[in-house]
């Protein structure tokens, strides 16, 4: 089983509706979660960055994290053709200095997601 | 004045072959990793490097040598490789560490026939 899974999709939505994506983890040690938006043939780029358990919205974006359930979300609304791209999830653990996992980020698989006209 | 820059884009080579991809970042930052990104999109780290000492080493064959010779390049050189070594290579940089906001380059697509 791997430490994050996302489901790849691919996810095909109109303009204008309201987009969920998700990832389930398993390692309890994760603080950090982050979403990540990928465009074709680019790199990744930072969207959204939560700390804990909680709820993050930024515009049409909103990041919402349930620890207990080891599940994240992102809730895209009035999507537009211009959030077609593949949308990632990654986690970190606590930052202890010297240890293995100092900065590693875990990411999801990602999910592919076509706003349509 | 691109923020973190690959080179080459496309790398197209035989089994067997060595090569290096450069990356280099104007953001001042002091991390740079590689990220390594399969046909499936998962991406997954390779290597770290603070302040030119390497921080993170995954599981990654030891074909694989990452050089860092100032805090703004961080270059990725794979020796004898395989068919297995096509994908797409990421660097990216952060501003500290650790970061959860890190900068990716464009990508290197490698393909080993």
């Amino acid at each position: 089983q791997k430490e994050v899974e996302q489901d790849p999709g691919p996810l095909s939505v109109p303009e204008g509706a309201i987009v969920s994506l998700n990832c389930t983890y398993s390692n309890s040690a994760f603080q950090y979660f982050m979403w990540y938006r990928q465009y074709s043939r680019k790199g990744p780029e930072l969207l959204m960055y939560t700390y804990s358990s909680g709820n993050k919205e930024d515009g049409r974006f909103t990041a919402q994290v349930d620890k207990s359930s080891k599940y994240i979300s992102l809730f895209i609304r009035d999507s537009q053709p211009s959030d077609s791209a593949t949308y990632l999830c990654a986690m970190s653990a606590s930052q202890n200095a010297g240890g293995t996992s100092y900065g590693k980020l875990t990411f999801g698989q990602g999910t592919i997601l076509t706003v349509h006209p | 004045d691109t923020a973190v820059s690959q080179t080459p884009k496309y790398l197209v080579t035989q089994m067997g072959n060595d090569k290096s991809i450069k990356c280099e970042q104007n953001l001042g930052h002091d991390t740079m990793y590689w990220y390594k990104q399969d046909s499936k999109k998962f991406l997954k780290i390779m290597f770290s490097y603070n302040n030119k000492e390497l921080i993170i080493n995954e599981t990654v064959p030891n074909r694989f040598s990452p050089k860092s010779p100032d805090k703004a390049h961080l270059n990725l050189h794979i020796n004898s490789l395989e068919l297995g070594d096509s994908a797409v290579y990421f660097c990216a940089s952060s501003q500290a560490l650790p970061s959860y906001e890190q900068y990716f380059g464009p990508g290197t697509r490698l393909t080993v026939t």
